[in-house]
């Protein structure tokens, strides 16, 4: 079965400093997507950024990076700039299952930021 | 722009009652789904559809009933409300399969009594 773990249920950051939170994950498939959902105290999900496996370069969308490790089943985010508005639990996500859209969630981690 | 609408955003129910969570979207999503969100647990997937008239079990499916007839809607129906079901819930939407971009719902928090 696949798995997403996230071992750091809290993190905490200055603002305006760099933080990385930590995802790994279990699976035999070759071909599969990660993602990090964001979840702000307003409880809405959002997307912040996707990376295809069998894209070796990693992705970025503005202040966040990933860092994807395949061989090690690794998928950490990089905040850059941490923003007062960066707040809000983190979801590491899984999908394998192309065409039922099924994502397996990692637990979370909750982070929050240092004015 | 709605995007993805839940009602209600809070409810609480007594033991074996039953109930609807609504979830409408404007988007012309094919792909639409129920997730409950537990503390220490993530979301967990209970149904989810592909299309109007398509309807699929997800990981906790147990006590839930879903119907989907018509693109827009995907209702998520509560037969006997138990303890354990008290939760949040979230409906997403998605509008091409093989993306894994779901557009949330705000929630709606379930409590049973």
């Amino acid at each position: 079965a696949q798995t997403v773990t996230q071992s750091q249920p809290e993190m905490s950051v200055q603002e305006a400093e760099t933080v990385t939170l930590s995802c790994t994950y279990d699976t035999s498939e070759s071909d599969y997507y990660l993602f990090w959902y964001k979840q702000p105290p307003s409880r809405q999900m959002i997307l912040v950024i996707r990376q295809e496996a069998y894209k070796q370069q990693n992705a970025t969308e503005n202040r966040f990076s990933v860092n994807f490790q395949k061989a090690a089943k690794s998928f950490s985010l990089k905040i850059s700039d941490s923003q007062l508005g960066d707040a809000a639990m983190y979801f590491c996500a899984y999908l394998w299952d192309f065409g039922n859209e099924k994502l397996t969630f990692g637990t979370g981690t909750r982070l929050t930021i240092i004015p | 722009n709605a995007g993805v609408t839940q009602t209600p955003k809070f409810q609480v129910l007594k033991t074996g009652q039953s109930m609807t969570l609504q979830c409408a979207q404007d988007m012309n999503h094919e792909y639409m789904s129920w997730y409950r969100q537990d503390p220490g647990m993530g979301l967990r997937l209970i149904h989810y559809s592909v299309g109007a008239g398509i309807t699929d079990q997800g990981e906790v499916p147990n006590g839930y009933n879903v119907s989907r007839s018509t693109t827009e809607d995907f209702p998520l129906r509560l037969l006997s409300a138990a303890p354990s079901q008290t939760s949040v819930y979230f409906c997403a939407s998605s509008y091409s399969v093989s993306t894994g971009e779901l557009f949330f719902g705000e929630g709606s928090r379930l409590t049973v009594l």
